[in-house]
């Protein structure tokens, strides 16, 4: 079984250019989380889709950033006009269930690490 | 507010020594995950504990949970430098998923 896919694993933006970040979660799992961490920091919870659906944006700066998870294809993280604070490390996640029902576990990408100069 | 807190936020010890972290809020939480994040990758996944009092080992790691879910404890026996990384409690309530900013540790050989 493949694991969380993310891509690219490094990319460095100008900036006031976009940034595009995709996440194929594992095979059978519905549900997708983002993240971004800081250097020295933990997980900052940014947005949970499942296919077709955003669940829970409120961990997403209210401009410049969206997601999408369409019902082909991977999961999507855009951020237009990138600026100096966007540099983080993106991580995505996915999970077979949702919280609050059973074990929600979540299965961790590799990661992408933005770098804006 | 940082509603699951770890401690210590960093911890260098000798190989072969013992060591206890620690993850903490005043919240119930209905599961409790632990995971190890090493420079460079995500973090994987250790153990979900569930059940208030629950004592799960894993090898050389022994994870408990607070009798009233809000707590949780994670001892390794006789460190290894390749238990080196970051460890990250993660809390579930109310249909949302919180992490802790994590111990950072360094087992030197």
């Amino acid at each position: 079984n493949a694991g969380v896919m993310q891509n690219p694993r490094h990319l460095v933006r100008r900036r006031g250019q976009e940034a595009r970040l995709r996440c194929s979660p594992m095979k059978g799992h519905s549900h997708v989380y983002w993240y971004r961490q800081l250097p020295e920091e933990g997980l900052k919870f940014m947005v949970y889709l499942q296919k077709e659906n955003i669940i829970d944006e409120s961990g997403m700066p209210k401009e410049r950033f969206s997601a999408e998870f369409p019902k082909e294809g991977p999961s999507i993280l855009r951020i237009q006009q990138v600026v100096r604070g966007d540099s983080a490390a993106y991580f995505c996640a996915s999970s077979p269930r949702i919280p609050g029902q059973g074990f929600p576990e979540q299965y961790f990408g590799p990661g992408t690490r933005l770098t804006v100069t | 507010t940082q509603l699951l807190e770890q401690s210590p936020q960093f911890l260098s010890i000798q190989e072969g020594e013992n060591l206890t972290v620690y993850c903490n809020s005043s919240s119930v939480f209905s599961s409790l995950q632990w995971y190890r994040q090493e420079p460079g990758e995500g973090p994987v996944l250790l153990v979900t504990v569930v059940t208030g009092g629950e004592v799960k080992k894993l090898k050389r790691l022994t994870f408990q949970f607070g009798d009233a879910r809000k707590d949780s404890s994670l001892h390794i026996t006789a460190a290894q430098p390749g238990d080196t990384g970051l460890y990250l409690c993660a809390g579930t309530r109310d249909d949302k998923i919180i992490f802790g900013k994590g111990t950072r540790l360094h087992i030197l050989p």
